[in-house]
């Protein structure tokens, strides 16, 4: 499965949206692109995936460039229980493998 | 979205016992379960996928023997500590895979996690 390369951390404002970048160069045509987050001492909890159109769904939107390079995943509303890691990952039929992920803070 | 559960959530052991986890899909049908552990301020490391009716595969560097994985329904699966340590005090998190999701995509869930430590 292809590596994906997201920032360490993040700051984002309460009521503001949050954008998170994936960079993800290696992807293959059959691989999708998962968005999962953690909160503090919790399992991992789904948020979105997609191919290669933007998807949209209660929690989030995902954002694929045309050359599936890259995303970004969109909190709209940004709020404190919104304050997790935040991990993208590619795969196809494969294992769900985590990387570091980004470290969101919402702060007030 | 589904949800998969998992017993105890923590657990306190000496150290030489087992100590067995139990991971279970509560409203869906799972042939394949995956265990994670996570350590302290680290990513979720997977360990083993257990597929329903057969041995589990091991990921490099994770002993069979010590973290015996059995999965004898499609809702559940369980993984055994055997003879724990310290250095096994971690977080031991489950997942399930969805096997009524249709088109090659499926969505995976997780388990809350069962905090494990040994003394």
């Amino acid at each position: 499965d292809a590596k994906t390369t997201q920032p360490t951390s993040m700051d984002c404002a309460e009521g503001r949206a949050a954008n998170l970048p994936c960079n993800h160069s290696t992807i293959s045509g059959n691989e999708y692109v998962y968005w999962y987050r953690q909160i503090h001492s919790q399992g991992p909890q789904y948020i979105i995936h997609g191919l290669k159109n933007n998807e949209t769904n209660e929690m989030a939107s995902l954002i694929i460039t045309e050359d599936r390079k890259s995303s970004t995943l969109i909190l709209p509303h940004a709020t404190l229980r919104d304050t997790a890691v935040y991990y993208c990952i590619v795969r196809d039929w494969g294992k769900l493998q985590f990387g570091a992920g980004t470290q969101v803070v919402v702060t007030p | 979205g589904a949800v998969v559960s998992q017993h105890p959530s923590r657990v306190i052991c000496k150290s030489g016992t087992s100590v067995k986890i139990e991971c279970r899909s509560l409203d869906f049908q799972a042939t394949t379960m995956f265990w994670y552990r996570q350590f302290p301020k680290q990513s979720l490391m997977l360990m083993a996928t257990s597929n329903e009716g057969s041995k589990a595969t091991y990921e490099q560097g994770v002993e069979k023997d010590k973290f015996l994985i059995n999965h004898a329904s499609l809702t559940l699966s369980t993984l055994t500590v055997t003879s724990a340590h310290p250095e096994d005090s971690s977080f031991y998190i489950c997942s399930a895979r969805d096997i009524g999701t249709s088109g090659g995509v499926y969505e995976q869930f997780f388990g809350p996690g069962t905090r494990l430590t040994v003394l």
